[in-house]
C-alpha cells in the first residue's frame, strides 16, 4: 500500500518552456502533499506544502509565481515550472501523506533538464 | 524551527562490517521515519517509530527511538552492497497538517 506515482520521470526541454509534473496517490487519500527539490548527493529541500483545497505554502526563497502548485483533489497535486531556465534543472520529488500523523510516501522523482 | 542533525554525512565500508547512523535533535517529534534513497529514485520508507525507547528490527537493520523522542539511530549488521544508498531520517510533524523535518542524509557505500 501507500503508492505514490510521479509523472513524467524525465523531461528535457528548451529554455522558456513551462513544464508540468503530476503527483498521484494511488491507494490512499493524500490530505497533504509536498514538493521537494534535490541536488546531487544532498538531502531533500522542501519547496512547498499543499493541503487539498487550499493554497500551497511556499518555503522561504521559493518563487510561487515560478513554481505553481495545484492540489485540487485528495489524490492529485501538480507542480508547474513556468518559463523554465537552465538553473531550474534539478531532480524534483513529490510526497504525499494521509490524514493524521502518517508518514510521507514519495514518488520516484522527475529529472528536469532545461537546455 | 526544528532541526535534525544526521551523522555521519558519508560512510564507506567493506561488505560484512557493521555501522550506525545517528539522527539527533533538541526538539521532540511525534514520530520519526527512516528512508533509503537510491540514485535517480524517490526515498523509500523503511520504518516509523512512534514511542520513546521503541526498537524495531527489519532483517539486518535495527532502528531505535530515543526515550525523549528527540533522537534515533539506525544500525546495520553485516552490511551488503545492496545497502548502498542515501539514508534519511525525518521527524514527524507536531501539527496534523504540518511538515516533517528531514536530516541532511547519510550517504552509505558498501564495497564488495
Amino acid at each position: 500500500g501507500a503508492v505514490v506515482s510521479q509523472h513524467p520521470s524525465w523531461v528535457i526541454c528548451k529554455s522558456g518552456t513551462s513544464v508540468k509534473i503530476e503527483c498521484r496517490s494511488l491507494d490512499f487519500q493524500a490530505t497533504t502533499m509536498f514538493w521537494y527539490r534535490q541536488f546531487p548527493k544532498q538531502s531533500l529541500m522542501l519547496m512547498a506544502t499543499s493541503n487539498e483545497g487550499s493554497k500551497a505554502t511556499y518555503e522561504q526563497g521559493v518563487e510561487k509565481d515560478k513554481f505553481l502548485i495545484n492540489h485540487a483533489s485528495l489524490t492529485l497535486s501538480t507542480l508547474t515550472v513556468t518559463s523554465a531556465h537552465p538553473e531550474d534543472s534539478s531532480f524534483y520529488i513529490c510526497s504525499a501523506r494521509g490524514w493524521g500523523f502518517q508518514p510521507q510516501h514519495f514518488g520516484d522523482g522527475t529529472r528536469l533538464s532545461i537546455l | 524551527t526544528q532541526l535534525l542533525e544526521q551523522s555521519p554525512q558519508f560512510l564507506s565500508i567493506q561488505e560484512g562490517e557493521n555501522l550506525t547512523v545517528y539522527c539527533n535533535s533538541s526538539s521532540v517529534f511525534s514520530s520519526l521515519q527512516w528512508y533509503r534513497q537510491e540514485p535517480g529514485e524517490g526515498p523509500v520508507l523503511l520504518v516509523t517509530v512512534v514511542t520513546g525507547g521503541e526498537v524495531k528490527k527489519l532483517k539486518r537493520l535495527t532502528f531505535q527511538f530515543g526515550d525523549a523522542r528527540k533522537d534515533s539511530s539506525l544500525h546495520i549488521t553485516a552490511a551488503q552492497p545492496g545497502d548502498t544508498g542515501l539514508y534519511l531520517c525525518a521527524g514527524g510533524p507536531l501539527a496534523n497538517a504540518g511538515k516533517s523535518t528531514f536530516g541532511d542524509g547519510t550517504t552509505l557505500t558498501v564495497k564488495p
